[in-house]
């Protein structure tokens, strides 16, 4: 069945080095949002796409992260260079512009050492 | 903008027991409301959403629950849970772009 695909599931990794996170959304949606979870903020949105172009990036650090879709099948969420206030969960989302529901991905667990 | 306050932090309740957990929403434009139920170590699945018509609604897993404008609220109820329904759930508000705000929480623990 359709789902949203993320990968890597886990990722370890020391400060200072960059992390790549990738999110195939579901074939034919064009948006796709990303999600940061944490114990103290909860969920937070961090950019969302459609069409593969970035609508709000807001809830982004941008002296670190950067969110891109190079085609409709692969969204990424790079930080660079990591910090270990970047361990959380991040989840992929995608919808369409008809069916008003996000379907998430299996999430990211991101640890910074 | 729009802001979700979940009145409870965590809820216990044994099973065969009904359970509600309460939302609050705020916004300064109509919304669209969801709940979603995240399962340890997964995703979050949607249980039900509201995005207009009849104010009760009907979601997965028996679970339903109520829109009042006026109270601006939107419980979720479920008249017997299960063992299986332990899990979080999140109450959401979107504008009509689908970007959701989510409340941040509540825990459910069902036990025997």
């Amino acid at each position: 069945d359709a789902r949203v695909t993320q990968t890597p599931r886990h990722k370890v990794t020391e400060m200072g080095q960059e992390v790549t996170m990738r999110c195939q959304p579901i074939l034919g949606h064009n948006t796709v949002f990303w999600y940061r979870q944490t114990m103290m903020q909860g969920l937070e949105l961090l950019a969302y796409f459609r069409n593969r172009a970035p609508l709000d990036d807001s809830g982004m650090p941008k002296d670190r992260f950067s969110a891109e879709m190079p085609d409709a099948t692969l969204a990424t969420l790079k930080i660079q260079p990591s910090e270990p206030r970047d361990s959380a969960v991040y989840f992929c989302a995608s919808g369409t512009d008809r069916n008003t529901e996000a379907f998430f991905g299996q999430g990211t667990r991101l640890t910074v050492v | 903008a729009q802001s979700v306050t979940q009145l409870d932090s965590q809820v216990p309740v044994f099973e065969e027991a009904p359970v509600e957990l309460r939302c609050n929403y705020s916004s300064s434009v109509s919304v669209y409301l969801f709940w979603y139920v995240q399962y340890p170590n997964q995703g979050l699945q949607l249980l039900l959403k509201y995005l207009s018509g009849s104010t009760l609604v009907k979601g997965i897993n028996g679970f339903e629950a109520e829109f009042n404008k006026s109270q601006t609220s939107f419980h979720l109820r479920k008249p017997s849970v299960h063992i299986s329904d332990t899990a979080e759930y999140f109450c959401a508000v979107s504008d009509y772009d689908y970007k959701l705000s989510f409340g941040a929480g509540t825990t459910v623990t069902v036990r025997a």
